[in-house]
């Protein structure tokens, strides 16, 4: 079985720029998560949809930050514009809709390391 | 106040020792409890999953919950060289289908 997969696994942009960030969940999973981790901070939530909705988007910093996931598949997030302080890792998780198991929890991606020059 | 804090590291330990790594936390309301392990270049990977206080062992690892402190542990026995990796706490108030909360992570280099 396929693990969850993010593209592209590094970008580099110009300050002002837009990046399009996509992540590929784990096939059948309904629960898609959004987070990031800045250098030398803790890995911090964005969001979370569940299918193509928002369930929670509590921890989206700015009106700079859109994420999509259109048909409940694979998820994008775009940043327009990028400010410097913008560049990190971004991470996608992905769970079932049902947890089965206690021991079930989020499955993450490799990430998306995002250089903001 | 963060929520959450973990030891910042890096610890290094000789192979075969015992390895104590602790995060203490502020929010009364986080019940589900987790322990993630990442390698270089790689995305979080669950490693234990503990809901409220207790003990819970898998092999060479345990983890330890004690809410009246705030404060969760993870043991691991007969260290090895293949556990060299960054060792995150993670914690959610409903569940691992929501918002997780994690604390910096320490970085483990155990040497052979």
């Amino acid at each position: 079985e396929a693990g969850v997969t993010q593209f592209p696994s590094h970008s580099v942009i110009e300050k002002g720029q837009t990046v399009t960030l996509r992540c590929d969940p784990i096939s059948g999973h309904d629960n898609l998560y959004w987070y990031r981790r800045v250098m030398g901070k803790e890995i911090k939530f964005l969001l979370h949809f569940v299918k193509e909705s928002k369930q929670d988007e509590s921890g989206m910093p700015n009106n700079r930050f859109l994420a999509e996931r259109t048909g409940g598949t694979y998820s994008t997030l775009k940043v327009q514009p990028a400010e410097l302080e913008d560049s990190g890792v971004y991470f996608c998780a992905s769970s079932p809709r049902l947890l089965a198991v206690l021991t079930d929890t989020q499955y993450f991606g490799p990430g998306t390391r995002l250089t903001v020059l | 106040q963060k929520e959450v804090e973990q030891d910042p590291g890096p610890l290094s330990v000789p192979e075969g020792a015992i390895v104590s790594l602790n995060c203490t936390y502020s929010n009364s309301a986080f019940q589900y409890f987790m322990w993630y392990r990442q390698y270089s270049r790689k995305g979080p990977e669950l490693l234990m999953y503990t809901y409220s206080s207790g003990n819970k062992e898998d092999g060479r690892f345990t983890a330890q919950v004690d809410k009246s402190s705030k404060y969760i542990s993870l043991f691991i026995r007969d260290s090895q060289p293949s556990d060299s990796a960054t060792y995150l706490c993670a914690m959610s108030v409903t569940g691992a289908n929501s918002k997780l909360t994690f604390g910096k992570g320490i970085t483990l280099s155990v040497r052979p």
